[in-house]
């Protein structure tokens, strides 16, 4: 499958173990957040969200946490399967449906 | 299963011609939008639609690309003319507004 080939930052960690992955925001008026993984040669696929008036949010194997305060989220994956290989991107809405990316971060999970 | 659809998936062609780029959002979908990805500057927004009215075309070359909804089942990017530039994958994704957007799964431009 293709790739664009993204220069990211990269997480490695071994099967099994639990991954966070970090993603600092832009605009403190940001009130939605979501997390989206991408895999070789396909779209972002919604993962799970969170609103400005929570700060931590579950999904099944995932979590979200949110700090407003530092303007920071993080992504949990909780025993990180190979199939969890993937880049990841947190993104913010803006302004009322413009959702923004942030610059992604690749994970590899080894077994 | 509801999905985003793209056409084509694959787009090689040399400066200077046109080039359109299909989309079919999610039926019911009232929000279109289209982002380009490329190594050095990830994902950005295009442009997007409410109903099928552009509300913010910012991120894109204004001299070169257009987008459009003829109808709610089809959106539509044009480069003209093309430059090696512009090599990326574009994306289309749909959803209701404020909330979660449908990737489809990208047309990847060449220009040579």
């Amino acid at each position: 499958g293709e790739s664009v080939g993204l220069h990211l930052p990269t997480l490695s960690v071994q099967e099994g173990d639990n991954s966070i992955i970090n993603c600092a925001y832009s605009n403190s008026a940001s009130d939605y957040f979501i997390w989206y993984k991408q895999e070789s040669g396909k779209g972002p696929q919604f993962i799970i969200d969170i609103r400005s008036n929570m700060d931590k949010r579950q999904g099944q194997r995932v979590t979200v946490l949110l700090n407003k305060t530092v303007k920071h989220l993080s992504l949990q994956i909780a025993a990180t399967q190979p199939g969890d290989s993937a880049v990841y991107f947190c993104a913010e809405i803006l302004n009322t449906d413009k959702l923004i990316f942030g610059t992604g971060t690749r994970l590899q999970v080894f077994p | 299963d509801a999905r985003v659809t793209q056409t084509p998936r694959h787009k090689v062609t040399e400066m200077g011609q046109e080039v359109t780029m299909r989309c079919q959002p999610i039926l019911g979908h009232n929000t279109v939008f289209w982002y380009r990805q490329t190594m050095m500057q990830g994902l950005e927004l295009l442009a997007y639609f409410r109903n099928r009215a552009p509300l913010d075309d910012s991120g894109m070359p204004k001299d070169r690309f257009s987008a459009e909804m003829p109808d709610a089942t089809l959106a539509t990017l044009k480069i003209q003319p093309s430059e090696p530039r512009d090599s990326a994958v574009y994306f289309c994704a749909s959803g209701f507004g404020q909330g979660v957007l449908y990737f489809g799964p990208g047309t990847r431009l060449t220009v040579t």
